[in-house]
């Protein structure tokens, strides 16, 4: 489906501690899912991905979660720095399309 | 790694003014790039999907001649926004897949383009 246009929520977190994001997905076809960093005023960075035939990858410090049962996505980063403060979008592709969903904001505190 | 640029990176103008954004991919040739609209505390939303060589594929809702896409070579994608209103402020991001991989971890977006209408 479309992305709607929310007002972002805000994941405020320690630096040194955890950050889940979740995100819940529409299309129950969607077969691959990736999780994009944003900073302000730049394009989306690519974080990583997952195929819907897993339900775990993890890259260096991050760790995606596919729960496909109830279309549910997370991004784990592990011991949260100043420089992971952006937005996360995840996206679901179906076909040929990439879905964004609505976004959370991570705000670091040092 | 891959590396999408678009001009300008900025841009403001006075109601009624047409303005294009070029979206180019630096080191890979480009067959399908992706023009993306976000407007503030939002999520990118798919505008238009633009093949080179042919007429772009516009989403629901969106004017294909208000926002007019030309992909005249591989690598290079130009959004144009025709007589341009407040409204139309936002930012433009667009992405460009690269062929030479499989699926959408090949998908660089670019830094975006903000414009201000007034």
């Amino acid at each position: 489906g479309e992305s709607v246009g929310l007002h972002l929520p805000t994941l405020s977190v320690q630096e040194g501690d955890n950050s889940i994001i979740n995100c819940a997905y529409s299309n129950s076809a969607s077969d691959y899912f990736i999780w994009y960093k944003q900073e302000s005023g730049k394009g989306p960075q690519f974080i990583i991905d997952i195929r819907s035939n897993m339900d775990k990858r993890q890259g260096q410090r991050v760790t995606v979660l596919l729960n496909k049962t109830v279309k549910h996505l997370s991004l784990q980063i592990a011991a949260t720095q100043p420089g992971d403060s952006a937005v996360y979008f995840c996206a679901e592709n179906a076909g040929n399309m990439l879905t964004f969903g609505g976004g959370t904001r991570l705000m670091v505190k040092p | 790694g891959a590396v999408v640029s678009q001009h300008p990176s900025w841009v403001i103008c006075k109601s009624g003014t047409s303005v294009k954004i070029e979206c180019r991919s630096l080191d890979f040739q480009a067959t399908t790039m992706f023009w993306y609209r976000q407007f503030p505390k939002q999520s990118l939303m798919l505008m238009a999907t633009s093949n080179e060589g042919s007429k772009a594929t516009y989403e629901q809702g969106v004017e294909k001649d208000k926002f007019l896409i030309n992909h005249a070579s591989l690598t290079l994608s130009t959004l144009t926004v025709t007589s341009a209103h407040p409204e139309d402020s936002s930012f433009y991001i667009c992405s460009a897949d690269d062929p030479s991989g499989g699926g959408f971890e090949t998908q660089y977006f670019g830094p975006g383009t903000r414009l201000l209408v007034l």
